[in-house]
């Protein structure tokens, strides 16, 4: 069975921390996709991943950093935490460039304070 | 640029009652077209998919056809549940050098009471 796994449900955090959230799939898919969720506005993206060590800004990149060191893990990073990055962040991935199912995790919900 | 527009919610129903969510587009060339669900605390899952158009996507009761002419992919259940309480995201893939990224719309809040 398909997985992704995100490091954590629930996060507080203090504004101009250094935040990392972390993904894991198991799929050997090549794409992988971080988003958040926002009541009324859908999902927005914020980057994604081809490859390994390739990344592309969505829709929403600004204070958001990504890597992508092995192809199974994608992590998120806010440089210095804010008060509007609060947020569900949910990760995706899928296999091919073609437009295709995204498998998600579970979400990881952060409370920025 | 695509774009995805969903009915406004949230939507309450009776057990047993009739659905439709509708959904249009905007997209250049032919994208594929998806549905997605999301229960309470959980991710998102894919609930059907079309790929090109007059297909016919369907799933757990649930079903969306493809119609380029309109361009909408609106989704419905004859009768639906308790269980089918969730968020419904309407979606699409453009294809090319996208990467497989898909644009979704703003969700659909549904609740059904027995």
């Amino acid at each position: 069975d398909v997985k992704v796994t995100q490091s954590s449900r629930y996060l507080v955090k203090r504004t101009g921390e250094k935040v990392f959230l972390e993904c894991v799939q198991d799929m050997d898919h090549e794409n992988m996709f971080w988003y958040r969720q926002d009541p009324g506005l859908g999902l927005r993206l914020i980057y994604f991943s081809y490859d390994v060590k390739m990344k592309e800004k969505g829709d929403i990149p600004e204070g958001y950093s990504v890597s992508r060191e092995k192809k199974e893990r994608f992590s998120l990073i806010l440089e210095s935490a804010s008060t509007n990055q609060t947020s569900m962040y949910l990760c995706a991935s899928s296999l091919t460039v073609s437009p295709d199912t995204q498998y998600f995790g579970p979400g990881t919900r952060l409370t920025v304070l | 640029g695509n774009s995805v527009t969903q009915m406004e919610g949230p939507v309450t129903l009776s057990e047993e009652a009739f659905l439709t969510i509708n959904c249009t587009y905007t997209a250049t060339g032919y994208p594929s077209l998806f549905w997605y669900v999301q229960y309470p605390g959980e991710g998102l899952q894919l609930l059907l998919k079309a790929t090109k158009a007059d297909d016919k996507g369907s799933n757990k009761g649930f079903e969306a056809t493809y119609r380029k002419e309109t361009t909408s992919f609106h989704l419905e259940k004859g009768s639906v549940q308790v269980s089918d309480s969730a968020v419904y995201f309407c979606a699409l893939g453009a294809g090319g050098t996208s990467y497989g990224k898909l644009t979704f719309g703003q969700g659909t809040i549904l609740t059904v009471h027995p």
